[in-house]
Order: C-alpha cells, then structure tokens, then sequence
C-alpha cells in the first residue's frame, strides 16, 4: 500500500532545460494536487485536478504545466527552468465525495528540486 | 494572499509543556484542518473540525475553532520531543485546499 508516489526524489537541472515530476496514487482517489514549498512560505497551490480529465490553475501556475493521465497519475511539467523554481515539491490526493472536496489530504514524500 | 496566516512562526518548549499555535483565515469554511510535518518529509493529516464544532479531542491534541472571528487553536499537551516538526492548518477554497504559514515547534528534552 504506497499511497502517494513521486518521483523523482532529488534533481538538479540547469536554467532553460525542461523536465517532468511524476505522482501517481494507488487509492482511487479522484483529486490530486500539486503544490510547492519554500522556506517561509508554507505550501503554495500551483495546479489541482479536481477530477478525471479536469485540470485548473492554484495560485502560482506560471511556468509549470500539468497533466491529469488517468485517475492514478498526476505529472508536472517546467518546460524552461528558472532558478525561481528551485523549491520543494508536493504531490497529494484526495478522495472527492460529491460537489466539492472536504476531505483530507495524502500526501508524497517530495520532489527537491535545484535549478542553478 | 489567500493562505492562512498561523502564529507563533516558531515556538521552543521543555518537553511535558504545552504548546498552543493559532491560525487565522478569510474565507468561509466547511472545516478546518491541521498537518504536521517532519523534518524532510511529506504533511501528514492530524484532524479536522467542521464549522459547526467548537472544539475536538484526538490523544493529546485539543483544536478550537471560533467562525467569528475565523480563527483556530492547535494545542498538543504534555509535548514530547518525537513532537519536534512544523504544524500547518489548512481549509478549503471551492477544491483548493489552502495552508497556513506554518509553526515551527522544537521540543527539547
């Protein structure tokens, strides 16, 4: 029983390359979120799937895209890094029981990434 | 912004004390819950309080909530070190779950 799967753990990418974190849950879960962290700042929402085959923006969507590949997999893209995107990410999960989610989260262990 | 805003950012203790963090949102809430984090690691749920409950016990912790003055209480009692990590509240705005700054809690031995 994983729970929440990311990968990968640790990656270091150069200003400009492009690259993708990976989440999948094996809970059935039908939400799923991807947020990151920064000393200070506590989480920060960028993009959220609040179901099967709908993506929406949080609150720093600039410079990453996601994609909703089935109800287990939620990936990330930077298609051009910036080192303003060296951070912490997260993914999670929840279980969304009818119109709106109430419910807790699940969430990975992290994605550290550097970008120099 | 629309994140939480928790107060003490950091908070150190003796072991057997109590430790009180508070949070404060804007938004109307369904519920309100809180997360703890370790050092290096993912958020962990701890509980939840709907918007019609004051007050929840679960072990040693003791939430409050007051949709008056959209504010919350996290209180772990007689602290341990195995304590030792940060502690986030969070609500929901429609499906996006929102987090507070977060609190960071040492307790030494």
């Amino acid at each position: 029983n994983a729970g929440v799967t990311q990968t990968p753990k640790f990656q270091v990418l150069k200003t400009g390359q492009s690259m993708t974190l990976q989440c999948a849950q094996d809970m059935n879960h039908n939400s799923m979120y991807w947020y990151r962290q920064d000393p200070g700042m506590g989480l920060r929402l960028i993009y959220y799937s609040a179901s099967e085959g709908t993506t929406d923006k949080g609150e720093v969507p600039n410079g990453y895209n996601v994609s909703r590949l089935n109800k287990r997999e939620f990936s990330l893209r930077l298609e051009s890094a910036a080192p303003s995107q060296t951070s912490v990410y997260f993914c999670a999960s929840t279980h969304r029981p009818g119109r709106l989610n109430t419910g807790e989260l699940f969430f990975g262990e992290g994605s550290r990434l550097t970008v120099l | 912004s629309q994140q939480g805003e928790e107060d003490p950012q950091a908070l150190s203790i003796q072991e057997g004390e109590n430790a009180t963090m508070n949070c404060s949102y804007k938004t109307s809430i369904n519920n309100l819950q809180w997360y703890r984090q370790n050092s290096g690691r993912g958020l962990v749920h701890l509980i939840l309080i709907r918007s019609n409950e004051r007050e929840k016990h679960s072990g040693r912790l003791r939430v409050t909530l007051d949709t008056s003055k959209k504010s919350s209480s996290l209180l772990i009692t007689a602290s341990r070190a195995a304590d030792t990590a940060s502690y986030f509240c969070a609500f929901y705005n429609t499906d996006k779950l929102i987090f507070g700054t977060g609190t960071r809690l040492q307790v030494f031995p």
